[in-house]
């Protein structure tokens, strides 16, 4: 399967400022994902990034409060902007895994946003 | 909305102990996942289960999926304190997407 080089693996922010999550997969993929997990909590969905189209984001996720970009096939970037301590939360990117009989998703190892 | 709710919430138990975790829904899933995430890691992937009824073993780990395919359980014998973790259970609801499980927080003391 794929292997997700995801940083920075931690940051502290300031409220008000911005944060570019970079992910990189060691082989090509059509699809990649950003997930946001809360304190304590599950994995929630933000948006699908796709390589030479716009990203798709789930219901309370808006591209201002989030962009993505996907410039290739192997690299995405998540953008936290205008932060609040509200986005304090472990984001983490995956791809599916890979062969036709495979479900789920490999995971990069996250990024623990403090926002302060 | 499909939604999956995983019982319990938390457990502590003692090396060497058994347990199970649910994974439960009111929707009918093709298939459903079960992760375990350690701090500072994504999570990872355990075991795919597709058939209604089916039983997979993964050495000291017991995944079943329901009869129904809305419900799943995780059964560890012998708990070590190295099955310490975040256990979701995820469903697919769309090309490529899931919907993870509430989370189970197993905590094995030594």
């Amino acid at each position: 399967s794929a292997v997700i080089s995801q940083k920075p693996s931690r940051d502290i922010c300031q409220r008000g400022t911005s944060l570019t999550i970079q992910c990189q997969v060691d082989s090509q993929v059509t699809m990649m994902f950003w997930y946001r997990q809360q304190p304590g909590q599950s994995l929630t969905l933000i948006a699908t990034a796709n390589q030479g189209s716009e990203a798709t984001y789930e219901s309370g996720f808006v591209i201002d409060k989030f962009p993505i970009s996907r410039p290739n096939l192997t690299f995405s970037t998540l953008t936290v902007s205008n932060m609040s301590p509200e986005d304090s939360s472990i984001y983490l990117c995956s791809v599916p895994l890979q062969g036709s009989d495979s479900y789920g998703y490999t995971f990069g190892s996250g990024t623990r946003l403090t926002v302060v | 909305t499909q939604l999956l709710e995983q019982s319990p919430q938390f457990l502590s138990i003692q090396e060497g102990e058994n347990l199970t975790v649910y994974c439960n829904s009111s929707s009918v899933f093709s298939s459903l996942q079960w992760y375990r995430q350690e701090p500072g890691e994504g999570p990872v992937l355990l075991v795919t289960v597709v058939t209604g009824g089916e039983v997979k073993k993964l050495k000291r780990l017991t995944f079943q999926f329901g009869d129904a395919r809305k419900d799943s359980s995780l059964h560890i014998t012998a708990a070590q304190p190295g099955d310490t973790g975040l256990y979701l259970c995820a469903g697919p609801r769309g090309t490529y997407k899931y919907i993870f499980g509430t989370g189970t927080r197993l905590k094995v003391l030594a």
